[in-house]
């Protein structure tokens, strides 16, 4: 099956600085996701980006789905950024149904 | 539109027993998906319904089913529950292809 591997698995930060995550994909997918899991568990919707980029205040995110990569970038990070993002895809070419394939997600730590 | 919602929020039950887990889609969202996710496992799909058919299936024991109703509200059952059942269960609705959205969740410990 499709192989989702995100980098870093942890990154600590001080407030105020950028990061780059990284999302990997090992075939063709027709849906990507990026989410921030709250600490009560919650998946937060991020973003919706199977291709190209889009922005959202201090997130944007990038899709090159040629090349099978994702990245995720926060700038000037806050301590509420805290928690884990996960990537998650879809592949091309499924008849019905959907499956959602996550990566190991990035720990994020930003402190004050 | 209010978001999805999941109940019970937390549950502990012994091995052995049976549980019920309830997830209610966002408005007009036909397909409803579960998922666990688990310390050692991470995030695993369980099964999609759409219009009240499981249409996709992941790779769990058949102690875990589910069903959906005619008002796509859904519900998954687990049997005989184990140790390793322990986990966050999340369930997802989507209109059409799009995206996913999650609820809450419903913790579940097995003691």
């Amino acid at each position: 099956g499709i192989q989702v591997e995100q980098s870093p698995p942890d990154l600590i930060l001080q407030e105020g600085a950028n990061s780059t995550l990284r999302c990997n994909f090992s075939d063709s997918v027709n849906n990507l996701q990026w989410f921030h899991q709250n600490p009560w568990g919650q998946l937060i919707n991020l973003f919706y980006i199977p291709s190209g980029t889009k922005q959202n205040g201090r997130l944007s995110a990038t899709t090159v789905a040629t090349e099978r990569y994702s990245l995720l970038y926060i700038s000037s990070s806050q301590t509420t950024d805290s928690g884990v993002y996960f990537c998650a895809v879809e592949r091309t070419g499924r008849q019905a149904g959907t499956a959602l394939i996550f990566g190991k997600g990035t720990t994020l730590s930003v402190s004050s | 539109k209010a978001g999805v919602t999941q109940t019970p929020r937390y549950l502990i039950k012994t091995r052995g027993q049976q549980v019920t887990l309830s997830c209610s889609p966002i408005s007009g969202h036909r397909s409803v998906s579960w998922y666990q996710q688990t310390p050692g496992q991470g995030l695993q799909f369980l099964f999609e319904y759409f219009s009240e058919t499981q249409r996709n299936k992941g790779n769990f024991p058949g102690r875990f089913s589910g069903r959906q109703f005619s008002n796509s509200r859904s519900e998954m059952n687990v049997s005989t529950l184990e140790l390793g059942d322990s986990a966050l269960y999340l369930c997802a609705s989507r209109w059409d292809a799009y995206e996913q959205y999650f609820g809450p969740g419903t913790r579940l410990t097995v003691t």
